[in-house]
Parts: structure tokens; C-alpha cells; sequence
């Protein structure tokens, strides 16, 4: 059985910090996605990550995948508080759709000004 | 072009009652997944559906639980005789079969269902 864990559950942290958020997973995949999901809102696509040695940025935020390693991270440079948000991972082992995720128990991220 | 749709985004219900839950995909989408998040949980998958078919139901609780994707219509996840701990949000996500394979799945916003 596939497992995803994520580290750490918790984060506060101050505005302009730097920090990373890891995800480590049980079985070879070279698919994973990372989420964005505010409170009572749905998940938001972030990066979608399809090779070893994959990096992608978005503002404030890069992503990057080590297969060999099984673990994949979530960088925040200089943070603000509208990055606060639960961040999931997620493991794809089907090549596509959503029939084969496997989600980790998410970050909760709290930026303080 | 509407993202993946989801009714109702609040649903409260007494034990013993059913439960309807929503889903109409992505224009052009003929796949559908329902995820299930219980509080500080990430998603679990429950069931994964064609028009018409079941693809994966691997996810689903062997009793009360059923779900449909008719050929005219939305998806449909079904909860009969419900209970405290159905209380979650149930997510229905949808995605496009092309080149002999499934695209990235869009999430709806969500139903939340609270038993009482």
C-alpha cells in the first residue's frame, strides 16, 4: 500500500522567511502533484511534477522531484500571509486522471505578518 | 467554460437519513472521480466512473454507499442511511480521456456533509 507523508503537519512562520515542506512516498511514481486548499474551498492545481529532477516555480513558490529519493519538496521564498493555506502532495500511480491519487494529510501553513 | 460543479456545497442530514451529492464535470470531461476528506485528513479516493460505468470502486464502503454517472445528467454519490461518521466533505473531481490516456483531474468545491 502506497504511503505519502508529509513534514512537517504545522507550520506558523513569519512573513519574509524562507522554509520547505516535504513530501516522501512509499512506491516508485514519477507523477505528483502538489495542492493548494484554503479553508471550505476546493484543491487548486499548483505544479504538476512528471519527471526525476522535475522543478517548477510559481511566485514564491518551487517544486521539485526526486524519484530515486521518493520525496518531493515545496519551497517558500520570503512568505506573505496570503500564502497561508493547507498544502497536500499527492502520489499518482495511474499515469493521469484521479482514480490513482494518493494524498498525503497536507501542511497547514500560518504566515504571520 | 464552467469548472467541475458540485451541488450542494452545504448538505445537513439526521442519522438514518439518505444523502444526495452532485457532481457535473468539466465540459467535454467523461471521467469522474469522488474523493472523501475527513477533518485534518487529505483526500481518499472512493470510486472512479465512466458514463454508465463503474471504472473503480475500490475506495467505496461495501453498504450504503453507491455512485452513478448516467449517460444525460450529473454524477450522483449516494449515502443511504447515514450516520456521524459520514460527516465530511466529499469532492468530486472530472477529467478528459485523450491519446489513450486521462488528462489532470479538476476538483469541484466540494459538498460538506454534516450528520446530526
Amino acid at each position: 500500500e502506497l504511503k505519502v507523508e508529509q513534514n512537517p503537519l504545522f507550520l506558523s512562520m513569519q512573513e519574509g522567511k524562507n522554509y520547505t515542506i516535504y513530501c516522501n512516498y512509499s512506491t516508485t511514481s514519477d507523477r505528483l502533484y502538489w495542492y493548494r486548499q484554503d479553508p471550505g474551498k476546493s484543491l487548486e492545481s499548483l505544479f504538476v511534477l512528471l519527471s526525476n529532477g522535475a522543478v517548477k516555480q510559481e511566485g514564491r513558490l518551487m517544486a521539485s522531484l526526486d524519484t530515486k529519493a521518493r520525496l518531493s519538496t515545496l519551497h517558500i521564498t520570503a512568505a506573505v500571509h496570503d500564502l497561508s493555506a493547507t498544502y497536500f502532495c499527492a502520489v499518482d500511480l495511474s499515469g493521469g486522471g484521479a482514480d490513482g491519487l494518493t494524498f498525503g494529510k497536507g501542511t497547514h501553513l500560518i504566515i504571520q505578518p | 467554460n464552467a469548472g467541475v460543479m458540485q451541488n450542494p456545497r452545504h448538505l445537513v442530514r439526521r442519522r438514518g437519513q439518505e444523502a444526495r451529492l452532485r457532481c457535473s464535470p468539466m465540459k467535454g470531461h467523461s471521467h469522474v472521480y469522488w474523493y472523501r476528506q475527513l477533518p485534518e485528513e487529505g483526500l481518499k479516493f472512493m470510486v472512479y466512473l465512466q458514463k454508465e460505468n463503474i471504472i473503480d470502486e475500490s475506495g467505496m464502503p461495501k453498504e450504503r454507499f453507491s455512485a452513478e454517472f448516467p449517460k444525460e445528467g450529473p454524477s450522483i454519490l449516494r449515502i443511504q442511511q447515514v450516520v456521524r461518521g459520514d460527516s465530511a466533505a466529499y469532492f468530486c473531481a472530472s477529467s478528459l480521456f485523450e491519446g489513450g490516456m486521462n488528462t489532470e483531474a479538476f476538483f469541484g468545491q466540494g459538498t460538506r456533509l454534516t450528520v446530526v
